[in-house]
């Protein structure tokens, strides 16, 4: 159980285009999900997290308008990255908490993200 | 402010143990993970400990001090897949995770 899916598993795209990434919890109900970027060699960085029906919490220095999350049902996220520029390229995570009380999460595979 | 420290990169011999530190200074703790992430891969979750002490798990042991603020992952019999990167990550007061860099273990025959 647990599982988490995430797609595209990689996107190429040009300079100035938006791309969205799915990210869904496929056999369990998700109320929290997050969304992180990976630099190569790089740990983890939250992005934002998303709760089902509400606005996304977003961190500091992480532009709301230009990383779009919409958290519309249980099982489903989406991270739009809107106007991509090369800098944007990197490794997007999204993760599934689990709802108990250590707040394990549940990874998706992952989107690499390469801007032209 | 919230940190995370752990080696940078390890190497060890196939059949042999390592072990990787972790030190924290977090605002509150509600507990610790450890997550292996292959190369181009999402983390996948390792363990998670939240009271003192050793957590084993197969060849997988997790170790715990809340008062020296330390964690240390235990890896046994040694096999060339576990070569990965291992994050460590602690949960503060807000239930918020706070991510370590990781460490590359690299594994040799």
């Amino acid at each position: 159980g647990a599982v988490v899916s995430q797609h595209p598993s990689w996107v190429i795209c040009k300079s100035g285009t938006s791309v969205k990434i799915e990210c869904r919890s496929l056999d369990f109900q998700a109320t929290t999900m997050f969304w992180y970027r990976q630099f190569p060699k790089q740990s983890l960085m939250l992005m934002a997290t998303s709760n089902e029906g509400s606005k996304a919490t977003y961190e500091q220095g992480v532009e709301k308008d230009k990383f779009l999350i919409n958290h519309a049902s249980l099982t489903l996220s989406t991270l739009t990255v809107t106007s991509a520029h090369p800098e944007d390229s990197s490794f997007y995570i999204c993760s599934a908490g689990s709802g108990r009380a250590y707040n394990e999460q549940f990874f998706g595979p992952g989107t690499r993200l390469t801007v032209l | 402010g919230q940190n995370i420290d752990q080696p940078t990169e390890m190497t060890a011999t196939e059949g042999a143990i390592v072990q990787i530190n972790c030190t924290y200074q977090t605002s509150g703790f509600n507990g610790l993970f450890w997550y292996q992430q292959h190369a181009g891969e999402a983390p996948t979750f390792l363990s998670y400990n939240v009271l003192d002490g050793l957590e084993e798990k197969g060849r997988f042991s997790s170790f715990l001090s809340r008062s020296k603020g330390y964690s240390y992952l235990l890896l046994k019999e040694l096999q060339m897949k576990d070569s990965a990167s291992y994050l460590c990550a602690a949960l503060d007061s807000n239930y918020q995770l706070i991510w370590g860099a990781g460490t590359k273990l690299i594994i040799k025959p």
